[in-house]
């Protein structure tokens, strides 16, 4: 079965990028999709079909996908950034998820 | 404005089975197919399955071993996902979400339900 690979934590200062990868074998010849997840929260889609961002997503959340790896990249980054961030891909019809990534900002 | 609104917390005994709804509201109900993906605690996302609302197909995530059905009330824009033979590892919050382009079954997910816990025990 297909599956995603992502570093389980990421720190960044304040006012820095964060940049989260996402693995899986030929990712680029697919669509990936981020999730922003707060603690006792619901997933918000933050970037799909590799780069977009849904409307009420600020720009600094951009996306990029190529070859193998899929990042994302938050730009300028806050405190309430601060979340775990999962990666989503399609293998045919079958959904996959990331194991996730604790994004600190500190 | 679009809401997903799940049914409420369960609590099972080890070898039954549960039924979480999700009433939907504020656009087609027929036009997005709606995904359940779960949660175990301190765990990631696990995607499940999906359905399609208009003509009730889904598409199964095959590690469940044909323990889920989902079911769709067109009446009502409620999707349901039953999950049988329940086991304690089981236990997570259930989502509902419905993907973002209509009439597609694999898209990102732009709203969810706000879960269901399913304790197992």
């Amino acid at each position: 079965s297909y599956e995603l690979t992502q570093p389980p934590s990421v720190s960044v200062s304040p006012g820095q990028t964060a940049s989260i990868t996402c693995s899986g074998d030929k990712l680029g010849d697919k669509y990936a999709f981020w999730y922003q997840q707060k603690p006792g929260q619901s997933p918000v889609l933050v970037i799909y079909q590799d780069g977009k961002r849904p409307s009420g997503i600020p720009e600094r959340f951009s996306g990029s996908n190529s070859g193998n790896t899929a990042t994302l990249t938050i730009s300028g980054t806050q405190a309430l950034d601060e979340a775990d961030y999962y990666c989503q891909a399609w293998d045919s019809t079958m959904g996959v998820f990331g194991g996730g990534t604790k994004l600190t900002v500190l | 404005q679009v809401h997903l609104v799940q049914s409420g917390a369960e609590v099972k005994k080890p070898g039954a089975s549960v039924k979480v709804s999700c009433k939907t509201s504020g656009y087609t109900f027929t036009g997005h197919y709606i995904h359940w993906v779960r949660q175990a605690p301190g765990q990631g996302l696990e995607w499940m399955a999906w359905i399609n609302p208009n003509s009730g197909a889904t598409n199964y995530e095959q590690n469940f071993g044909g323990r889920v059905t989902l079911t769709r009330d067109t009446s009502t824009s409620t999707a349901y996902m039953d999950l049988r033979t329940l086991k304690s590892d089981d236990t997570a919050v259930y989502y509902c979400a419905r993907v973002r382009v209509g009439g597609v079954p694999g898209d990102g997910f732009d709203f969810w339900g706000q879960g269901t816990l399913v304790s197992v025990s």
